[in-house]
Formats: C-alpha cells, structure tokens, sequence
C-alpha cells in the first residue's frame, strides 16, 4: 500500500471549516483513500473514502486532485468534538482490508 | 456505538502471565481484525480472520495468537507477557473480506503489563 504524508498537527477555530491535507505521491491507480479519526483513546472511526471522484457524506468531503497525488478531507463547521487524530490511508482493495496507520495528524478545533 | 464489543475494558496484570481479550463483531460481519496502540509504535495491524480462518498478518509477535470462533467472535492470546505489551488492543469488524467495506472499531481494551 501507498505511504501517506500529513502534517503532524492542525488548528481550526470552531464553526470554520477544517481542511485536511494528504499526500501520497505513490498511490496506484487500484488504491482507494481511506480517512479515519481517534477521538481521544477512543476505537477509530470511518470518515469517508474514494477513489478518484470527490466525494461527501453527512460527516466530511473529500477532494482527490486529478493526477491522485494529494487529497483533502473538509469538515465543512468544525465543532469541539471534532478534535482528534485523523489518519489518511491508501490502500489497494486486495485480497484483505487490513490498514496501515501512520501518524496522522492531530486536528484541535479551539472556541 | 459502532456495535462492535470487547471485554474487557481494562486488565492488569504481571510479566509473564497470560491474558486472553475478547471481541465480537457487529452483527452480519464476517472479518475481525485485532490492532494494537502503543505509546512509542503508535496502531498497528495484527492480524484479521474473516469466518473462522486467518486470512492476513501484521506485526503480530509470536507469543500472541488469535483465533475466530463459529459464532464468529474472537479472541487474541497473549502470553509470556512483557512490560512493552502495555497497550491499547482493539478489535474491528467488516462485512466482508475484501472490497470497499469500511472497519468499525470496538471501544478497545487497555493492557497494563507491570
């Protein structure tokens, strides 16, 4: 599977809209993206995924740029509960759905 | 509520010993999946069963196993226990085995090895 790039930490003032970033310059053309979030030492949660078309859902959107290298993921009015780490995943849709975590990064929405 | 439980939520307990964590999945899912968090290896992949049989690995040291159960729930043993096991284990669940299906997380247990 690809390898991602975030950056390690965000700010985001309440009700503005949060702006994810990702890179992953080596994806192939059968590697879906895959966001996921940990509220605190909470289980991960499922955000959004896609594979080239942008794409949104009653939580977040999700924009894929053309040549697949980068992707943003928008929580169009962050709230304090949207504080946590989100992580940015690729991966292929192979013969198993294990994911690979990196770092991600670690979004603090403030009043 | 991702519909996903484990049990249970916190364990201490001694180098050496053996613990067993238990998991079960939504309902209808077929593929369970263990991970585990640490402080300094941040989470990483275990090891997944979709119904009953293993079906791909991670990191898992040799001292752990895991198996899935008819009724499809699963449990992850772990024995010879060190000090670095302290960790957060969780477990997932799918519908399926491959494809687009996303992983909902159980709560996770939290393993004090002292």
């Amino acid at each position: 599977d690809a390898k991602t790039t975030q950056p390690p930490s965000m700010d985001c003032a309440e009700g503005r809209a949060a702006n994810l970033p990702c890179n992953h310059s080596t994806i192939s053309g059968n590697e879906y993206v895959y966001w996921y979030r940990q509220i605190h030492s909470q289980g991960p949660q499922y955000i959004i995924h896609g594979l080239k078309n942008n794409e949104t859902n009653e939580m977040a959107s999700l924009i894929i740029t053309e040549d697949r290298k980068s992707s943003t993921l928008i929580l169009p009015h962050a709230t304090l509960r949207d504080t946590a780490v989100y992580y940015c995943i690729v991966r292929a849709l192979a013969n198993t759905d294990k994911l690979i975590f990196g770092t991600g990064t670690r979004l603090q929405v403030f009043p | 509520d991702s519909g996903v439980t484990q049990t249970p939520k916190h364990l201490i307990t001694a180098t050496g010993q053996r613990v067993t964590l238990r998991c079960s999945p939504r309902s209808g899912d077929l593929s369970v999946y263990w991970y585990q968090q640490s402080l300094d290896q941040g989470l990483q992949f275990l090891i997944q069963y979709y119904n009953g049989e293993e079906r791909a690995k991670g990191n898992i040291l040799e001292r752990f196993s895991a198996q899935q159960f008819p009724d499809l729930h699963s449990e992850l043993n772990l024995s010879s226990l060190e000090l670095g096991d302290s960790a957060l284990y969780f477990c997932a669940s799918s519908a399926g085995l491959a494809g687009e299906n996303e992983q909902f997380f159980g709560p996770g247990t939290r393993l004090t090895v002292l």
